[in-house]
């Protein structure tokens, strides 16, 4: 049974530019949220997509934008990088798109210098 | 807004003994908490959590107790062994929303 994976596992860009992440969900999971971890903290939510559709946004901004796909797994893009953006950036999977147990992924640690 | 608070931010204790972890939440419409581990490193992890219809859930040496009218729910370790060492976080979510807000987080040590 697949569990949560990200790629890539890390990465270094410069301010200004734009990455994505990737993550596919556990095997059986239909929705995808994504959380961004600073250092000492805990995760802050970003957005959840089920059925293709992004469903609730948390208090980012629109730098920040995703995309699921028909097998279910997801991307995360961010334009315009800045300093701040430096973070442990999670995918947890969960299944039907409401309230229950999410696993997460191995997270993509993202440096912007 | 929306502010889940979690204390102690440390927690030291002796293999053994046991260890609590206490989250307060703002939101009176959240019914689901989650608690997850996450060791150094690696990806959080669930590893029990409770529904606001329920009091108390055990699942061997973890229990999570929810106090609905003061809005707090608390994480117990019995028996803490040195492989509990680990960052935990709380975490609350409502109906109506899709987002869980996490707490700060506790870096519990069990000294051997």
């Amino acid at each position: 049974d697949a569990g949560v994976t990200q790629s890539p596992t890390h990465l270094i860009k410069t301010r200004g530019q734009q990455v994505t992440l990737r993550c596919s969900p556990k095997s059986g999971h239909d929705t995808v949220s994504w959380y961004q971890q600073a250092l000492g903290q805990g995760p802050q939510f970003i957005f959840q997509y089920y059925e293709e559709e992004e469903r609730q946004r948390g208090n980012f901004p629109d730098r920040f934008s995703g995309h699921q796909f028909p097998n279910y797994s997801s991307e995360l893009n961010v334009n315009a990088l800045l300093l701040g953006d430096s973070a442990l950036y999670l995918c947890a999977s969960s299944l039907g798109g409401g309230l229950g147990e999410q696993y997460f992924g191995p997270g993509t640690r993202l440096t912007v210098t | 807004g929306e502010n889940v608070e979690q204390h102690p931010s440390t927690l030291s204790v002796q293999e053994g003994d046991s260890a609590v972890i206490k989250c307060t939440y703002s939101d009176s419409a959240s019914n689901y908490f989650p608690w997850y581990k996450q060791e150094l490193g690696k990806r959080p992890q669930l590893i029990i959590d409770i529904r606001s219809n329920v009091g108390e859930k055990k699942d061997q040496r973890i229990a999570v107790t929810l106090n609905k009218t003061a809005k707090h729910f608390s994480l117990h370790i019995t028996e803490t062994q040195p492989e509990d060492s680990a960052v935990y976080f709380c975490a609350a979510g409502g109906s109506g929303t899709y987002k869980y807000i996490f707490g700060t987080g506790t870096r519990l040590k069990v000294l051997a």
